[in-house]
């Protein structure tokens, strides 16, 4: 089993639609999560941090279930420039520092 | 402030030949990474270093890659000899010391492709 997985997509939806993207680990040492974009050709980019309350960046909002090892990313109101992957990132305290395991991403593309 | 460098951008080279993929971190990072990243298998954590002292190399695939770090400044990945399967984009990304936010600032990769 992979340590974490996504749904690959994509996910093609209208500008101005609400999407949601879940990430699954199997870690339960887990510390803590976030989310990265990636555009095409380029590299990741920290989107946002995931905390267990919850969380919210303008259209973003982030949730972590810790009992069901789950994460999600919700956005609302797309815009074609959300059109991108997405990444879902585990961080597993180890002894030599921080370790960041990657999802292989969600696809979504955003349409007129 | 210039972020993560690294060289060469692109890549073609045959079967057999030696890579070598160059990296320079952000000043005042103490960690660094190397990640590959293909199409099917996502981004792969190949080796990470420490205030330039490899942490965990157990991502690299097999004898044939090999990753230093000299001075706080600089890090190479080597692949000798290079095989057609390691055909993909190599990240190289930093943190600094104090992070937990989970923020690596990476590199814009270099593309391998080999032939």
């Amino acid at each position: 089993r992979k340590e974490v997985e996504q749904d690959p997509g994509p996910f093609n939806v209208p500008e101005g639609a609400t999407v949601a993207f879940n990430c699954t680990y199997s870690n339960s040492a887990s510390q803590s999560f976030f989310w990265y974009r990636q555009d095409c050709r380029k590299e990741p980019k920290l989107l946002m941090s995931v905390y267990s309350s919850g969380n919210e960046d303008g259209r973003f909002t982030a949730q972590l279930n810790r009992a069901s090892q789950y994460i999600s990313l919700l956005i609302r109101d797309s815009k074609l420039s959300d059109s991108a992957t997405y990444l879902c990132v585990v961080n597993i305290l180890t002894g030599g520092g921080n370790k960041l395991t990657f999802g292989t991403g969600t696809q979504l593309k955003v349409e007129l | 402030d210039a972020g993560v460098i690294q060289s060469p951008r692109h890549e073609v080279t045959e079967m057999g030949q030696e890579v070598t993929l160059r990296c320079k971190p952000i000043s005042g990072h103490d960690y660094l990474f190397w990640y590959r990243q293909t199409m099917m298998r996502g981004l792969e954590l190949l080796i990470y270093f420490n205030n330039n002292v490899p942490i965990d190399d157990s991502g690299m695939p097999e004898d044939r890659f090999s990753a230093k770090m000299p001075n706080a400044s600089f890090s190479t990945l080597k692949i000798q000899p290079s095989e057609p399967r390691d055909s993909a984009v190599y990240f190289c990304a930093s943190s600094p010391r104090t992070s937990d936010t989970g923020e690596l600032f990476f590199g814009e990769g270099s593309r391998l492709t080999v032939l």
